[in-house]
């Protein structure tokens, strides 16, 4: 079945930090992949995505590239902000799912210290 | 615009109680959604609306929930009786149903907007 396995958290990192939070999955042929964000008192919000392989989603300096090869989504960012802390959660949805069906990883929560 | 509304943003109920919980999504979207995340695991898919029909609710635990939508605007999820591996944060989500052209057939908006959950605790 469908899976994704992310990194077990906390992740603490001091600002300006690197930060890499690791995601592998599961799924037959091609899913489309993503990273959420929730940030505290708020509701999941998608921060990147990607739809094919060796594709690279980017947003608010934070990136992730789809490899077929070694089925990950890691997440980037090359300095971090104390504004970044929150849970992250890498998602896929399934190849010809016409609807929001995501399976989620667990989540990761990044704690940035000034 | 005013975004996905979910209340309570708590609830503390006794196992063997019933609990509804309420999602407004934002105005306009056909797709609603109801996820769950139990005792810090992941993220998983209860159901899926398309207004106010039930289009896929493999995800629904078992008969203790049920979610409705009447009208095809808010919905709501019921868990009745209650039991303790039912705590959680409750997350619905909405989307906007976009249609592409004729003989196109639907084609979903695939930004999905959620709702900051509702943290349910069973004693």
């Amino acid at each position: 079945g469908n899976s994704v396995t992310q990194m077990e958290g906390p992740v603490t990192l001091s600002e300006e930090a690197f930060l890499t939070i690791n995601c592998t999955y599961t799924a037959t042929g091609y899913p489309s992949l993503f990273w959420y964000v929730q940030y505290p008192g708020e509701g999941l919000q998608l921060l990147l995505k990607a739809t094919k392989a060796d594709d690279k989603g980017s947003n608010k300096g934070f990136e992730a590239t789809y490899r077929k090869e070694t089925t990950s989504f890691h997440l980037e960012k090359g300095s971090v902000q104390v504004s970044d802390s929150a849970v992250y959660f890498c998602a896929l949805l399934p190849m010809n799912t016409g609807f929001q069906k995501l399976v989620f990883g667990t989540g990761t929560r990044l704690l940035v210290s000034p | 615009e005013a975004g996905v509304t979910q209340f309570p943003s708590h609830s503390v109920i006794e196992k063997g109680q019933t609990v509804t919980l309420r999602c407004d999504p934002i105005s306009g979207h056909d797709n609603l959604y109801w996820y769950r995340r139990v005792m810090g695991k992941e993220i998983k898919f209860l159901l899926h609306f398309v207004k106010e029909s039930k289009q896929d609710e493999s995800g629904m635990p078992n008969n203790r929930f049920l979610a409705e939508r009447t009208g095809g605007t808010y919905s709501t999820l019921k868990v009745q009786p209650a039991e303790l591996e039912d705590s959680g944060v409750y997350f619905c989500a909405s989307s906007q149903q976009r249609y592409w052209g004729p003989g196109q057939g639907p084609q979903v908006d695939e930004k999905l907007f959620f709702g900051s959950g509702t943290q349910l605790s069973v004693l």
